[in-house]
């Protein structure tokens, strides 16, 4: 089946540094990856759709000069979490359409957490 | 406004029980409905669903979905402790490469 590769799993750093979120999609093309975002029990809800070749769409909320996205090619996007901040901690997921039965397929996500 | 509402938000039941989990939506250009589970990590697929009526079904769980009254219920029966997990439902909307929008999750605790 279709597999989403996200790294790193869990981050710690400290506030104003950088993080760095791949996800690579191993065995198909993706054009298209979106970013959520999930707090404590809640919901994912949705950050970016990255694009490949082209500027990524932000939701209303989301700091595209704070979230950095780089779609380069078919099969990695990245997600940089610039001048991070302790309520930036969170866990991050990707997810992409891979057009087989079950539809999208979700990276195994990763727990950011800002000291 | 929640375009995808999932009720109850959190069920606590004993082993054995059967529970169902509700999924209601209102979007424009429906296309498909899911259903995950998610544990600790990042969900892991359950169900698509795209025409009324039809029961899917995954060994004790199952789900179905109803276009005209916009909504889908998930059943687990005989629940297992492993089965205690946030069911999130959500809808893609329109076609080709459109974000899936999510519910808040209905968390499932199955005490022994």
């Amino acid at each position: 089946g279709a597999v989403v590769s996200q790294h790193p799993s869990r981050v710690i750093c400290k506030s104003g540094t950088s993080v760095k979120i791949e996800c690579r999609s191993l065995d198909f093309q993706a054009t298209t990856m979106f970013w959520y975002r999930q707090f404590p029990k809640q919901s994912l809800m949705l950050m970016a759709t990255s694009n490949e070749g082209s500027k990524a769409t932000y939701e209303q909320g989301v700091e595209k000069d704070k979230f950095l996205i780089n779609h380069a090619s078919l099969t990695l996007s990245t997600l940089t979490v610039t001048s991070a901040h302790p309520e930036d901690s969170s866990f991050y997921i990707c997810s992409a359409r891979d057009g087989h039965n079950y539809g999208y397929t979700f990276g195994s996500g990763t727990r950011l957490t800002v000291v | 406004e929640d375009k995808v509402v999932q009720s109850p938000l959190s069920l606590v039941v004993h082993e054995g029980d059967t529970v169902t989990l509700n999924c209601s939506y209102e979007v424009t250009n429906f296309r498909s409905l899911l259903w995950y589970k998610q544990e600790k990590k990042a969900p892991t697929f359950l169900f698509m669903l795209t025409s009324s009526g039809i029961e899917k079904k995954s060994g004790r769980l199952s789900s179905i979905l109803d276009k005209k009254e916009l909504f889908s219920i998930l059943n687990i029966t005989a629940t297992q402790t492993g089965d205690s997990a946030v069911y999130l439902c959500a809808v893609e909307e329109n076609s080709g490469n459109t974000p899936l929008v999510f519910g808040k999750g209905t968390r499932l605790s199955v005490i022994a």
